[in-house]
């Protein structure tokens, strides 16, 4: 069954912690995977796209990473500002079928 | 306007009542997805369209009536209701439903009660 797990389901950093969440995917083939932030009553905002085992992307203080079985969202250095809900997503291939996970809920603290 | 607007931003109804919401994307897409978020679940994807077509009805009850009169418009009619279908109704486009331009933009939301 294709399953993506998202750990940890909150996480709390003080500012300038640096850490990572993991998006664990079980699937039957991998098109994309995708990372979103969703801020409290607002829809998710899109972030990245990985297509295939070792790439990475970046922006500001966040760098995507995938492999095989699962991709990181590194934070660099957070601000209070990178609180939100961070989402990952996959897309199996030859379909549009997005599954998303439930999400890690990231609390940067001044 | 630019991206993918929805309106209402929030919605309270009674079980007996009939609504729509409405999805408007300004990016020239060509998919159309509408999504439930419900608390501590992951977003379920209810349906999907690409030039007009349905292509997705994910088992969802037909008190559910999507409408989607050209590329950038997308409506969802609501007709009695259960209070277990309040939730956070997402609207989103992408540019191609498969290939490289996949990802989705979403809307603000509608948050809808169902009393």
């Amino acid at each position: 069954e294709d399953q993506v797990t998202q750990s940890p389901e909150a996480l709390r950093l003080q500012e300038g912690e640096s850490s990572s969440l993991n998006c664990s995917y079980t699937v039957s083939g991998l098109r994309g995977l995708f990372w979103y932030r969703q801020d409290p009553g607002k829809g998710p905002e899109f972030l990245f796209t990985l297509y295939s085992a070792g790439e990475e992307k970046e922006k500001e203080r966040l760098k995507a990473t995938l492999t095989k079985k699962e991709s990181f969202l590194h934070i660099t250095a957070p601000k209070p500002e990178d609180s939100a809900t961070y989402l990952c997503a996959v897309q199996i291939s030859g379909t549009y079928k997005y599954i998303f996970g439930t999400g890690t809920r990231l609390k940067v603290l001044a | 306007e630019t991206g993918v607007t929805q309106t209402p931003r929030h919605l309270v109804m009674g079980m007996t009542n009939k609504k729509s919401l409405k999805c408007e994307q300004h990016l020239g897409h060509n998919a159309m997805y509408w999504y439930k978020q419900s608390a501590k679940k992951p977003l379920e994807l209810m349906f999907v369209y690409s030039l007009e077509e349905r292509v997705e009805n994910n088992s969802v009850p037909s008190r559910f009536s999507p409408e989607c009169p050209n590329s950038s418009h997308l409506f969802l009619h609501l007709h009695t209701l259960q209070p277990e279908d309040s939730a956070l109704y997402l609207c989103a486009s992408s540019q191609d439903l498969t290939g490289l331009n996949t990802e989705a933009f979403f809307g603000q939301g509608t948050r809808l009660t169902v009393v």
